[in-house]
């Protein structure tokens, strides 16, 4: 069964650190990892999709990778704003079941 | 574009109760998907659906049911409402099968069985 752990389980910073919310994951037979973002009473936003073949995925400020083989994932977020603060969550979508497994998620407050 | 759109946004429900959440898209999505998330916890998969007609179990499917007539809606229905069912419901919807394709939430309703 997949378990996904996601550390810290929160985190607050001053505008303008570059910051690393880590990822880890029990099981490699992914086909895929996802990064989203939750806006407090809002639904989750997709960031980053990255396929089980590829190292990194990149989108403006931010940087995911992945490492399969070793159960981890990285969302790295350069040069952080106020508007940066949400929860973060990170999903690696199973060869078998259908389906993603969501990991509880990093709060993150950047302070201005 | 409104994207996924669920409703109510609240509900409060008595032990026994019924009632039905209701998810739209309008991406011409084939894809649809039901998710709880309870408090400090990771989304958990109640129902999916692959197209008009066709729908699948998740991990924690006992206590609810779905249908899906159409490419656009896709209810949840809550039969004999308990408290382990007060949550927070999002309803998702891809493109694509969830390995290639990104989802999209729409904002969820929040579920109190009292």
């Amino acid at each position: 069964k997949q378990e996904v752990t996601q550390i810290p389980a929160a985190l607050s910073v001053p505008e303008g650190e570059n910051l690393v919310l880590n990822c880890s994951f029990t099981d490699s037979a992914i086909y895929n990892l996802q990064w989203f973002r939750q806006d407090p009473g809002k639904g989750l936003t997709s960031l980053l999709l990255i396929q089980s073949s590829q190292r990194e995925q990149t989108s403006g400020r931010l940087n995911a990778s992945l490492d399969k083989s070793s159960g981890r994932s990285t969302l790295y977020i350069a040069a952080s704003q106020p508007g940066d603060s949400a929860t973060y969550l990170c999903a690696p979508g199973m060869e078998y079941g259908n389906k993603l497994v969501f990991g509880a998620g990093t709060i993150l407050r950047v302070k201005s | 574009n409104a994207g996924v759109t669920q409703t109510p946004k609240f509900r409060i429900l008595k032990i026994g109760q019924s009632m039905t959440l209701q998810c739209a898209q309008d991406m011409n999505h084939n894809y649809m998907y039901w998710y709880r998330q309870d408090p400090g916890m990771g989304l958990k998969l109640i129902y999916y659906s692959v197209g008009a007609g066709i729908t699948d179990k998740g991990e924690v499917p006992n206590g609810y049911n779905v249908s899906r007539s159409t490419t656009e809606d896709f209810p949840l229905r809550l039969e004999l409402a308990a408290p382990s069912q007060t949550s927070v419901y999002f309803c998702a919807s891809s493109h694509g099968q969830f390995y290639n394709s990104p989802l999209h939430f729409g904002n969820g309703t929040r579920l109190t069985v009292t």
